[in-house]
């Protein structure tokens, strides 16, 4: 079964430092790793989706690499905001796309 | 256009009581998955439909849960007999189709809080 966890699991920082978050998992053969925001009650907001032959994918201020040999992908965050406080979350899908394993997330506060 | 939508947004169900949670994916969505996610934690998958057909069921944590989705729109998730360990936050989740290598995104709805008292 595959397993995807998150490092760390809470993150504090000021306003304007850049940031990585971590997410590895334990099954290599995968087709995409999606990355994902969470807002306090609300649902997962889609931020970044690499595809198994990417290594990079970017969108704005956010940079999400994948190495799949090392069963990894980060999420950086330049010059972060207040805004950017949230739940950050990957996940994977099983090779037939029928589930989708999710990390237990990372908590970012970024201070004004 | 409309995201996924859920109904109701918070429930509180008495030890015992039925339940039942509705989901309404983005018009012309093949895949549609339901998730349960505990306080701090990630969502765990529940189950999985593509259409109108129940692909995947491994998630579900026991025979108290029943999901449908008869006309390959709406899904509903019934909870018999609720217990308390089934209060969580229940959330759908909708793609476009099911391809392996796609760009396929998963859309989520904003989640239904059970609390089961």
């Amino acid at each position: 079964k595959q397993e995807v966890t998150q490092i760390p699991a809470a993150l504090s920082v000021p306003e304007g430092e850049n940031l990585v978050l971590n997410c590895s998992f334990t099954d290599s053969a995968i087709y995409n790793l999606q990355w994902f925001r969470q807002d306090p009650g609300k649902g997962l907001t889609s931020l970044l989706l690499i595809q198994s032959s990417q290594r990079e994918q970017t969108s704005g201020r956010l940079n999400a690499s994948l190495d799949k040999s090392s069963g990894r992908s980060t999420l950086y965050i330049a010059a972060s905001q207040p805004g950017d406080s949230a739940t950050y979350l990957c996940a994977v899908p099983k090779y037939n796309f029928n589930k989708f394993y999710f990390g237990s997330g990372t908590k970012l506060n970024v201070k004004p | 256009g409309a995201g996924v939508s859920q109904s109701p947004r918070y429930k509180v169900a008495k030890r015992g009581q039925d339940v039942a949670l509705r989901c309404d994916p983005i018009s012309g969505h093949v895949s549609l998955f339901w998730y349960q996610q505990a306080l701090g934690q990630g969502p765990e998958f529940l189950t999985y439909f593509q259409n109108e057909a129940q692909l995947d069921k491994s998630g579900l944590p026991s025979d108290r849960f029943f999901a449908e989705r008869p006309e390959g729109s709406v899904s509903t998730l019934k909870i018999q007999r609720t217990q308390q360990e089934d209060s969580a936050v229940y959330l759908c989740a909708s793609s476009l189709t099911r391809t392996s290598g796609s760009r396929d995104e998963q859309y989520f709805g904003p989640g239904t809080r059970l609390t089961v008292t």
